[in-house]
């Protein structure tokens, strides 16, 4: 069975960079859009971007001069970094799978909680 | 940036009722691009509805997806106690890819 699980700190400094990772277990990582989607509190669903098994990004305008993404297929994870962080980054982040034809999300991560705070 | 508005932003609803929630697009949507989430207290999103009317695998035909152009509906028939969650339309038609801002069902 298939399964995602972001790690990362639950707590980063304004201004600094949040990094977050998503391990995919339990099957290819080969093959599929990796996507990252956030809620803040209070609010709904936020798509930040996307990455392909072969590298190939596409990111949300709002956030795409800070955001970086990458995938590491040998170690079977993706990553995603947030520069310049600021309370409005606070959110539950979530890594999530779909097909390449196809941006219905059918494998979620848990989420989790990261609070922009000094 | 396509918008997609949700309404009711709440819903009281006693089991066994049936409900529809609307989402309504700024601009067109090609059906084959919107789907319905289903999301729980800390849990993560669920899909439900793929291609505005295709119920993903696994999922109860008590629940039915509809609708084309800028106006789509999630029909639930006869609420079930696990049904009380929150509700999200997404679009993937127009980059960036966008979330309604969801729609809670909660127990009357």
């Amino acid at each position: 069975q298939v399964q995602l699980q972001e790690s990362g700190p639950g707590l980063v400094k304004p201004s600094e960079t949040l990094s977050l990772s998503c391990s995919v277990s339990g099957g290819s990582i080969v093959g599929y859009y990796w996507t990252w989607i956030r809620r803040p509190a209070g609010k709904g669903l936020e798509w930040v971007g996307r990455i392909s098994s072969s590298g190939s990004t596409r990111y949300n305008p709002s956030l795409e001069s800070r955001l970086t993404m990458s995938v590491d297929t040998s170690n079977h994870q993706f990553s995603l970094k947030l520069t310049s962080v600021s309370a409005a980054d606070t959110a539950v982040y979530f890594c999530a799978r779909s097909a390449v034809d196809t941006a219905d999300f059918d494998l979620w991560g848990q989420g989790t909680l990261v609070t922009v705070s000094s | 940036e396509i918008v997609l508005t949700q309404s009711p932003g709440t819903l009281s609803l006693s089991p066994g009722e049936s409900t529809t929630l609307s989402c309504r697009a700024s601009q067109t949507i090609r059906s084959k691009y919107l789907g319905w989430y289903q999301q729980k207290p800390g849990q993560a999103p669920r899909l439900l509805i793929s291609g505005a009317s295709n119920r993903a695998t696994g999922i109860p035909d008590r629940f039915s997806g509809s609708g084309s152009g800028t106006d789509f509906t999630l029909t639930i028939s006869r609420l079930e106690p696990e049904d009380f969650a929150v509700y999200y339309c997404h679009q993937y038609d127009s980059a960036p890819q966008t979330f309604g801002q969801g729609t809670r069902v909660e127990i009357k």
